[in-house]
């Protein structure tokens, strides 16, 4: 399984702002994952993205992904205090027994 | 929802003790994994499991050793516990043949 590599390192916004967060990837993926881990809910999964697929919607969630590019993007509109947390993409290339690999992540400071 | 617990939120051990870190899922799921989650070192991957007494090594195996004697339940075994491996210690599962990964809420190991 490969690592996305997440960016920026670390992201500090307002309340009510949108965030952005950009991932890259090396080589030809399945669908590519996204995941958040805080503090009080742990790790947990966001959404998933499959490789034929340009962009998903999730509240206000929204996820892009580019092949060409090997790219994707998170976007969350009007961020809340609650989306503090850390964001984690992970591409994978269709793996035996669903092995992921994890990045360092894109630590996420939204301040009310 | 699916559900994964861990057995302990905190645990304290002395170093050369015999540690075991018990998780159980309840969705019947077939893949379960165990990682470690240091600061600057990001998730990897220890052991992982795709059936009842089956068992792979993942990327940081030395030191560890696991047991699934039933499908709901994945124990990380620490042999003689060191200090380098105090750390944050979580458990995950998925369906066979999908990649979505369900986390426990993690158990923070401190060995003295």
């Amino acid at each position: 399984s490969q690592q996305g590599e997440e960016d920026p390192q670390a992201l500090s916004i307002q309340e009510g702002e949108n965030a952005t967060m950009n991932c890259s990837y090396k080589t030809s993926i399945n669908n590519l994952q996204w995941y958040r881990q805080n503090s009080g809910r742990g790790l947990v999964h966001l959404i998933l993205i499959r490789s034929n697929e340009r962009e998903k919607h999730s509240g206000r969630l929204r996820v892009t992904l580019d092949t060409s590019k090997k790219s994707s993007s998170l976007l969350i509109t009007a961020s809340r205090a609650a989306d503090t947390a850390s964001y984690f993409c992970v591409p994978s290339g269709g793996t035996s027994y669903g092995k992921l690999t994890f990045g360092q992540g894109t630590i996420l400071t939204v301040h009310p | 929802d699916v559900k994964v617990t861990q057995s302990s939120r905190y645990l304290v051990k002395r170093t050369g003790e015999k540690v075991f870190l018990e998780c159980v899922q309840d969705m019947d799921h077939e893949n379960m994994f165990w990682y470690r989650q240091d600061p600057g070192l990001g998730l990897r991957l220890i052991y992982f499991s795709y059936d009842v007494k089956m068992k792979e090594k993942g990327d940081i195996p030395e030191g560890y050793s696991v047991s699934r004697e039933k499908k709901e339940r994945f124990s990380l075994i620490l042999e003689s516990a060191s200090t380098n491996q105090t750390s944050m210690y979580l458990c995950a599962s998925s369906h066979s043949g999908q990649e979505t990964q369900y986390f426990g809420p993690g158990t923070r190991l401190l060995v003295l």
